[in-house]
C-alpha cells in the first residue's frame, strides 16, 4: 500500500540555523500539507499546498517557514532561522482530493537547541 | 469557526474494560468529515475513521465502535474489551468539505489501559 514518506525522522540542530524538512507524498495525490505537534500537545495545521502554490497558512506559518515542490515527488519545509520554539514533530500528510482522507507521513522529530 | 473539544485529558482503564472517549465538535458548515487519529508512544498519527456529516449511522471495526450523533455535535469512539496494545492518545478532528481543507484536531486523550 502506498504510504507518505518522510526524512529524516529526526533532527537536532542549533538555534538561528536552516532547517529542511522532506515528504515524499503518493505519487497521484494533488494536496499537500505540513502539521505540527509540540510535545504533550495537539497536532496544528501549518499549510496546505495546490498546484504548485500555497492554499491556506495558519498563523503558525510565519516568514521563516517556506514550502516547495521542488520535482514531481518531493515536498519540503524550510525553516530559515530555526528558534527554540520550533522543537517539535512536524507532520507531512497528502491528498488526492479535499474530499479524500488525508494520510499522513511517520513525522520528523525536530529538536532545536 | 471550527473548534474540536475533548474533555478527558488522560483516562485509567484496567484490561478488558470498555471505554469510550468523548468528543465535541463546532462548525457552521453543513458538510464536513469527523476522524479519530491514534498516536502511539512511537508517535505516528495512525488513521482509525473518517466519517461524513451526512452520515450519522454507527460505525463498528472489531472492538472500535463510533457514535456520531449531530444533535449534540458528538462523535464519540468506544473501544471494548481493551487490550494493553490500546495505550496511546487519541485525537478527534474535524474538517470542513472544500476542496483542500486541513483538518483541525482536538487535544487528545491519552489513554492508559493497565493489564
Amino acid at each position: 500500500e502506498p504510504e507518505v514518506t518522510q526524512t529524516p525522522s529526526h533532527q537536532v540542530t542549533q538555534m538561528g540555523q536552516e532547517v529542511i524538512l522532506r515528504c515524499v507524498p503518493i505519487s497521484n495525490h494533488l494536496y499537500f500539507y505540513w502539521y505540527r505537534q509540540i510535545l504533550g500537545q495537539k497536532v496544528e495545521f501549518l499549510v496546505s499546498f495546490y498546484n504548485n502554490e500555497i492554499s491556506e497558512k495558519s498563523e503558525i506559518f510565519d516568514d521563516q517557514f517556506s514550502v516547495e515542490r521542488p520535482d514531481g515527488s518531493n515536498f519540503t519545509l524550510k525553516i530559515r532561522s530555526t528558534k527554540l520554539e520550533d522543537s517539535a514533530m512536524y507532520f507531512c500528510a497528502s491528498t488526492r482530493g479535499g474530499k479524500e482522507t488525508q494520510y499522513f507521513g511517520p513525522g520528523t522529530r525536530l529538536l532545536v537547541l | 469557526a471550527q473548534k474540536v473539544t475533548q474533555a478527558q485529558t488522560e483516562i485509567s482503564v484496567v484490561e478488558k474494560e470498555d471505554v469510550t472517549l468523548d468528543c465535541v465538535y463546532e462548525t457552521r458548515d453543513t458538510t464536513y468529515y469527523l476522524f479519530w487519529y491514534k498516536q502511539p508512544p512511537s508517535g505516528e498519527l495512525v488513521f482509525l475513521i473518517r466519517r461524513n456529516s451526512f452520515d450519522e449511522q454507527n460505525e463498528i471495526s472489531g472492538r472500535y465502535s463510533w457514535n456520531f450523533q449531530k444533535s449534540t455535535s458528538s462523535f464519540n469512539f468506544t473501544i471494548t474489551a481493551s487490550q494493553v496494545v490500546d495505550s496511546a492518545v487519541y485525537f478527534c478532528a474535524l474538517s470542513e468539505a472544500r476542496r483542500d481543507d486541513k483538518i483541525i484536531f482536538g487535544k487528545g486523550t491519552r489513554l492508559h489501559i493497565l493489564p
